[in-house]
């Protein structure tokens, strides 16, 4: 069974400061990567997409992938309060399906 | 963004009976729509894959004729939840896929059903 994993925290981290963010997953073909954010009630909510090795920045977010280790997490950096939700981890289960294996999510409280 | 609306976003309703759910793509033609399912605390997880004008694809453990799914056009996917149980209460949330463009895949807002 495919499988996503992440700390589900809650990661608690000063207004200001970086937040690290991390996923494995068991599938080694998959190609696509994803992180979600998602507050109560709501619908998930795409903060960045990652399909190769490597580092990708967007603003205040860096996605990094390492498909050897079957790894993938998201920095934010400067840390708001208002980035406080559940972040979620997602996984294509490959060949551009867009079916998504998701992890539980790690809860993110920034304490301002 | 493209948009998908979904509704009803909250639904109550008795042990029994059966309850329709609607995940339309405005503003784009929805190559394929997936509907998924969260419980408290629990990850999204992937009920079933729907493309227009074709059967839906479940997901093990998911009964077919219970989660009946219906995508008759590119732009409309319906989820029916029949004879509906307390253990179907749940977040159901759809998702559609764009065929063109740059980001591929938005979701809905939910629907929060509630089964008594």
């Amino acid at each position: 069974q495919k499988e996503v994993e992440q700390n589900s925290g809650p990661l608690s981290v000063p207004e200001g400061a970086i937040a690290s963010l991390n996923c494995t997953y068991s599938d080694r073909v998959s190609q696509s990567f994803f992180w979600y954010r998602q507050y109560s009630g709501k619908s998930p909510e795409l903060i960045m997409s990652i399909y190769s090795n490597g580092d990708k920045e967007d603003g205040r977010f860096t996605a990094q992938l390492n498909k050897a280790s079957q790894y993938v997490s998201l920095l934010i950096r400067d840390s708001q309060p208002s980035d406080s939700a559940t972040y979620l981890c997602a996984v294509d289960r490959g060949a551009g399906s867009y079916q998504l294996t998701f992890g539980k999510g790690t809860k993110l409280s920034v304490i301002p | 963004g493209a948009v998908v609306s979904q509704h009803p976003s909250r639904v109550i309703c008795k042990s029994g009976t059966s309850v329709k759910i609607e995940c339309r793509s405005l503003d784009f033609q929805a190559t394929t729509m997936f509907w998924y399912r969260q419980f408290p605390k629990q990850s999204l997880m992937l009920m079933a894959t729907s493309n227009e004008g074709s059967k839906a694809t479940y997901e093990q453990g998911v009964e077919k004729d219970k989660f009946l799914i219906n995508h008759a056009s590119l732009t409309l996917s319906t989820l029916t939840v029949t004879s509906a149980h307390p253990e179907d209460s749940s977040f159901y949330i759809c998702s559609a896929r764009r065929g063109r463009g740059g980001e591929k895949l938005f979701f809905g807002s939910g629907t929060q059903l509630s089964v008594l």
